[in-house]
Protein backbone atom coordinates (compact mmCIF):
# COMPACT_ATOMS: atom_id res chain seq x y z
CA UNK A 1 0.00 0.00 0.00
CA UNK A 2 1.21 3.28 -0.07
CA UNK A 3 3.37 5.04 2.36
CA UNK A 4 3.75 8.28 4.10
CA UNK A 5 3.62 11.39 1.74
CA UNK A 6 4.88 14.75 1.93
CA UNK A 7 4.55 17.75 0.09
CA UNK A 8 6.36 19.67 -0.94
CA UNK A 9 10.15 17.30 -1.68
CA UNK A 10 11.61 20.94 -1.39
CA UNK A 11 10.98 24.62 -0.56
CA UNK A 12 13.15 27.32 -0.68
CA UNK A 13 12.12 30.78 0.82
CA UNK A 14 13.31 33.59 2.01
CA UNK A 15 14.30 34.56 5.70
CA UNK A 16 11.21 36.01 6.96
CA UNK A 17 8.74 34.16 5.11
CA UNK A 18 6.05 31.73 6.14
CA UNK A 19 5.65 28.12 4.93
CA UNK A 20 3.16 25.24 5.09
CA UNK A 21 4.82 21.18 5.12
CA UNK A 22 1.68 19.20 4.43
CA UNK A 23 1.92 15.44 5.36
CA UNK A 24 -0.38 12.29 4.17
CA UNK A 25 0.23 9.56 6.75
CA UNK A 26 -0.09 5.58 6.02
CA UNK A 27 -4.21 5.08 5.36
CA UNK A 28 -5.71 4.24 8.52
CA UNK A 29 -2.91 5.23 11.36
CA UNK A 30 -3.93 7.06 14.44
CA UNK A 31 -0.47 8.56 15.11
CA UNK A 32 1.59 10.79 13.53
CA UNK A 33 4.87 12.55 14.00
CA UNK A 34 7.35 15.58 13.13
CA UNK A 35 10.78 14.74 13.27
CA UNK A 36 13.51 17.51 12.17
CA UNK A 37 17.42 16.30 10.80
CA UNK A 38 19.67 18.94 9.96
CA UNK A 39 23.19 17.84 8.07
CA UNK A 40 25.08 15.49 9.78
CA UNK A 41 22.51 14.64 12.48
CA UNK A 42 19.98 12.53 13.66
CA UNK A 43 16.27 12.79 13.34
CA UNK A 44 14.93 15.49 16.23
CA UNK A 45 11.79 15.36 17.96
CA UNK A 46 9.41 18.22 17.22
CA UNK A 47 5.71 16.49 17.82
CA UNK A 48 3.57 13.44 18.10
CA UNK A 49 -0.18 13.75 17.14
CA UNK A 50 -2.98 11.12 18.25
CA UNK A 51 -6.04 11.33 16.62
CA UNK A 52 -6.58 15.14 15.66
CA UNK A 53 -4.70 16.37 19.30
CA UNK A 54 -1.21 17.14 19.98
CA UNK A 55 -0.25 14.57 22.46
CA UNK A 56 3.06 16.04 22.90
CA UNK A 57 4.74 19.02 21.24
CA UNK A 58 7.53 19.20 23.77
CA UNK A 59 10.20 19.44 20.53
CA UNK A 60 8.73 22.78 18.99
CA UNK A 61 11.59 24.60 19.18
CA UNK A 62 9.90 28.19 19.66
CA UNK A 63 6.27 29.51 18.69
CA UNK A 64 7.09 30.38 14.96
CA UNK A 65 6.05 26.81 14.57
CA UNK A 66 2.92 24.76 14.74
CA UNK A 67 1.44 22.01 13.51
CA UNK A 68 -2.47 20.81 12.94
CA UNK A 69 -4.27 17.77 12.14
CA UNK A 70 -7.45 19.02 12.25
CA UNK A 71 -9.24 16.19 10.88
CA UNK A 72 -7.05 12.97 12.35
CA UNK A 73 -5.18 12.44 9.37
CA UNK A 74 -3.51 14.72 6.64
CA UNK A 75 -1.07 17.05 8.79
CA UNK A 76 0.52 20.32 8.23
CA UNK A 77 3.61 21.84 9.84
CA UNK A 78 3.44 25.63 9.95
CA UNK A 79 6.74 27.97 9.79
CA UNK A 80 6.46 31.86 10.58
CA UNK A 81 9.12 34.36 10.12
CA UNK A 82 11.46 31.69 8.73
CA UNK A 83 14.88 32.04 9.96
CA UNK A 84 18.42 30.58 8.06
CA UNK A 85 18.08 27.96 11.08
CA UNK A 86 15.18 26.53 10.04
CA UNK A 87 17.07 24.90 6.99
CA UNK A 88 16.89 21.38 7.42
CA UNK A 89 14.61 18.47 6.27
CA UNK A 90 11.36 17.91 7.86
CA UNK A 91 10.57 14.17 8.34
CA UNK A 92 6.83 13.13 8.88
CA UNK A 93 5.94 9.73 10.54
CA UNK A 94 3.04 7.37 11.34
CA UNK A 95 1.72 4.56 13.42
CA UNK A 96 -1.25 2.70 13.58
CA UNK A 97 -1.23 4.10 17.30
CA UNK A 98 -0.27 2.06 20.14
CA UNK A 99 2.91 3.86 20.85
CA UNK A 100 4.86 0.28 20.67
CA UNK A 101 3.57 0.16 16.75
CA UNK A 102 6.44 1.12 14.42
CA UNK A 103 7.09 4.65 12.98
CA UNK A 104 6.99 4.61 9.37
CA UNK A 105 8.81 7.60 7.49
CA UNK A 106 7.84 9.69 4.48
CA UNK A 107 10.37 11.06 2.28
CA UNK A 108 10.78 14.69 3.97
CA UNK A 109 10.32 17.41 2.78
CA UNK A 110 13.92 19.77 2.39
CA UNK A 111 13.43 23.87 3.85
CA UNK A 112 16.28 26.14 2.31
CA UNK A 113 15.71 29.33 3.57
CA UNK A 114 17.76 31.95 1.95
CA UNK B 1 16.66 12.21 30.45
CA UNK B 2 16.54 9.89 27.17
CA UNK B 3 20.07 9.60 24.97
CA UNK B 4 21.15 7.31 21.98
CA UNK B 5 24.79 6.90 21.65
CA UNK B 6 26.44 5.68 18.05
CA UNK B 7 29.79 5.85 18.82
CA UNK B 8 31.06 5.47 15.67
CA UNK B 9 30.90 7.83 12.61
CA UNK B 10 31.14 5.14 10.21
CA UNK B 11 32.08 2.00 10.10
CA UNK B 12 33.93 0.23 7.34
CA UNK B 13 34.08 -3.60 6.02
CA UNK B 14 34.85 -6.13 3.57
CA UNK B 15 31.66 -7.75 1.54
CA UNK B 16 31.64 -10.80 2.71
CA UNK B 17 32.34 -10.23 6.52
CA UNK B 18 29.98 -10.00 9.26
CA UNK B 19 29.22 -6.66 10.69
CA UNK B 20 28.40 -4.62 14.01
CA UNK B 21 27.12 -1.39 14.36
CA UNK B 22 27.02 -0.28 17.58
CA UNK B 23 24.22 1.92 19.95
CA UNK B 24 23.91 2.49 23.77
CA UNK B 25 21.06 4.45 25.51
CA UNK B 26 20.15 5.75 28.37
CA UNK B 27 16.56 6.30 29.17
CA UNK B 28 14.91 6.06 33.42
CA UNK B 29 12.17 3.98 32.23
CA UNK B 30 12.08 0.37 30.16
CA UNK B 31 13.51 1.12 26.94
CA UNK B 32 12.08 0.08 23.85
CA UNK B 33 15.00 0.49 20.74
CA UNK B 34 14.77 0.92 16.94
CA UNK B 35 17.57 0.35 13.77
CA UNK B 36 16.21 2.74 11.19
CA UNK B 37 18.62 2.93 7.60
CA UNK B 38 18.93 5.99 5.67
CA UNK B 39 19.71 5.79 1.81
CA UNK B 40 20.94 8.82 -0.18
CA UNK B 41 18.14 11.56 -0.17
CA UNK B 42 15.19 9.34 1.13
CA UNK B 43 13.52 9.09 4.43
CA UNK B 44 14.46 6.33 6.76
CA UNK B 45 13.26 2.96 6.16
CA UNK B 46 12.50 0.64 9.59
CA UNK B 47 14.84 -2.42 10.12
CA UNK B 48 13.83 -3.82 13.49
CA UNK B 49 12.67 -3.08 16.80
CA UNK B 50 13.23 -4.69 20.35
CA UNK B 51 9.76 -4.03 22.78
CA UNK B 52 10.09 -6.97 25.11
CA UNK B 53 10.84 -10.60 25.18
CA UNK B 54 13.92 -12.48 23.46
CA UNK B 55 16.82 -10.21 23.73
CA UNK B 56 17.85 -11.50 19.95
CA UNK B 57 15.93 -9.45 17.35
CA UNK B 58 15.43 -10.49 13.71
CA UNK B 59 14.96 -7.68 10.82
CA UNK B 60 14.22 -6.93 7.34
CA UNK B 61 17.47 -7.80 4.80
CA UNK B 62 18.95 -10.23 6.95
CA UNK B 63 19.73 -7.72 10.23
CA UNK B 64 19.59 -8.76 13.48
CA UNK B 65 20.41 -6.80 17.09
CA UNK B 66 20.72 -7.92 20.66
CA UNK B 67 19.52 -6.12 23.49
CA UNK B 68 21.95 -6.04 26.30
CA UNK B 69 20.18 -4.50 29.47
CA UNK B 70 23.59 -4.49 31.94
CA UNK B 71 25.48 -3.14 29.39
CA UNK B 72 22.58 -0.77 28.13
CA UNK B 73 23.09 -1.74 24.21
CA UNK B 74 21.67 -2.40 20.96
CA UNK B 75 24.23 -3.63 18.51
CA UNK B 76 23.00 -3.96 14.81
CA UNK B 77 24.70 -6.90 13.22
CA UNK B 78 24.82 -9.04 10.17
CA UNK B 79 26.63 -12.28 9.40
CA UNK B 80 27.70 -11.13 5.84
CA UNK B 81 27.80 -7.42 4.64
CA UNK B 82 26.77 -6.48 1.36
CA UNK B 83 27.85 -3.22 -1.22
CA UNK B 84 24.20 -2.58 -1.05
CA UNK B 85 24.08 -2.59 3.10
CA UNK B 86 26.09 0.90 2.57
CA UNK B 87 23.99 3.78 4.29
CA UNK B 88 23.34 5.77 7.17
CA UNK B 89 22.03 3.49 10.06
CA UNK B 90 20.41 5.23 12.87
CA UNK B 91 19.52 3.99 16.51
CA UNK B 92 16.67 5.53 18.50
CA UNK B 93 14.89 4.64 21.44
CA UNK B 94 11.51 5.59 23.20
CA UNK B 95 11.40 5.24 26.91
CA UNK B 96 8.43 2.66 27.70
CA UNK B 97 7.44 4.00 30.78
CA UNK B 98 6.29 7.33 29.34
CA UNK B 99 3.01 8.52 27.37
CA UNK B 100 4.56 9.91 24.54
CA UNK B 101 5.55 8.15 21.17
CA UNK B 102 8.96 10.54 20.40
CA UNK B 103 11.84 8.89 19.64
CA UNK B 104 15.40 9.83 20.40
CA UNK B 105 17.86 8.98 17.73
CA UNK B 106 21.49 8.71 17.98
CA UNK B 107 24.14 10.65 15.26
CA UNK B 108 23.96 7.72 12.72
CA UNK B 109 26.59 5.86 11.50
CA UNK B 110 27.70 5.51 7.82
CA UNK B 111 28.19 2.22 7.14
CA UNK B 112 30.76 1.56 4.18
CA UNK B 113 30.48 -1.94 2.31
CA UNK B 114 33.30 -2.49 -0.10
CA UNK B 115 33.74 -5.24 -2.52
Amino acid sequence: GAGVSQTPSNKVTEKGKYVELRCDPISGHTALYWYRQSLGQGPEFLIYFQGTGAADDSGLPNDRFFAVRPEGSVSTLKIQRTERGDSAVYLCASSAGLLTDTQYFGPGTRLTVL
Amino acid sequence: AQSVAQPEDQVNVAEGNPLTVKCTYSVSGNPYLFWYVQYPNRGLQFLLKYITGDNLVKGSYGFEAEFNKSQTSFHLKKPSALVSDSALYFCAVRDGSSNTGKLIFGQGTTLQVKP
